[in-house]
């Protein structure tokens, strides 16, 4: 099946550092996701883009939508333990997402 | 407000079996999608309900299939299991188009 290119495929870091993560797509989209998956449980929505080269923040997450609109990254600042888990990248597709591959972040105190 | 709910949580399955998953959504959400995630192929759409009637289809075989009743709430269905259809099975309500999309826990489904 379809997915975006996603990098790096896991991290591993100490707590207080800053993590960058991109996600790279053969295709065009008007709307990239950021989303997070705790252990059991579904995605949940951290970031919406929805303009070439938008840059938007949501309290230490920031993300930017790539001006080919095909690419996008987000970066966690000062990274504190409940950031574990697993951050996918998505692409809104017509009535579908497209997923990235995903990026496992562990942080250790 | 109450989120996605699906059940069940947890499935055991036998080779062979077909099985039947739950999703209802968050009330006034009349699109429900469903997507497969296993460790090999990640996240993948299965299909979307709106009101009622399929409005896109992945790449699945005609093993798995979907409705969506009245009220929004939608089943998933798959027929005749193999052990490759173990996976996380997660719903995605949301308004309509234009919206986001709000996420179940899923259910955890094993064959055996």
């Amino acid at each position: 099946g379809q997915q975006l290119n996603q990098s790096p495929q896991s991290m591993f870091i100490q707590e207080g550092e800053d993590v960058s993560m991109n996600c790279t797509s053969s295709s065009i989209f008007n709307t990239w996701l950021w989303y997070k998956q705790d252990p059991g449980e579904g995605p949940v929505l951290l970031i919406a883009l929805y303009k070439a080269g938008e840059l938007t923040s949501n309290g230490r997450l920031t993300a930017q939508f790539g001006i080919t609109r095909k690419d996008s990254f987000l970066n966690i600042s000062a990274s504190i333990p409940s950031d574990v888990g697993i951050y996918f990248c998505a692409g809104q597709g017509p009535d579908k997402l497209i997923f990235g591959t995903g990026t496992r972040l562990q942080v250790f105190p | 407000k109450a989120g996605v709910t699906q059940t069940p949580r947890y499935l055991i399955k036998t080779r062979g079996q077909q099985v039947t998953l739950s999703c209802s959504p968050i009330s006034g959400h009349r699109s429900v999608s469903w997507y497969q995630q296993t460790p090999g192929q990640g996240l993948q759409f299965l299909f979307e309900y709106f009101s009622e009637t399929q409005r896109n289809k992945g790449n699945f075989p005609g093993r798995f299939s979907g409705r969506q009743f009245s009220n929004s709430r939608s089943e998933m269905n798959v027929s005749t299991l193999e052990l490759g259809d173990s996976a996380l099975y997660l719903c995605a309500g949301r308004i309509d188009r234009g919206y986001g999309y709000t996420f179940g826990s899923g259910t955890r489904l094993t064959v055996v």
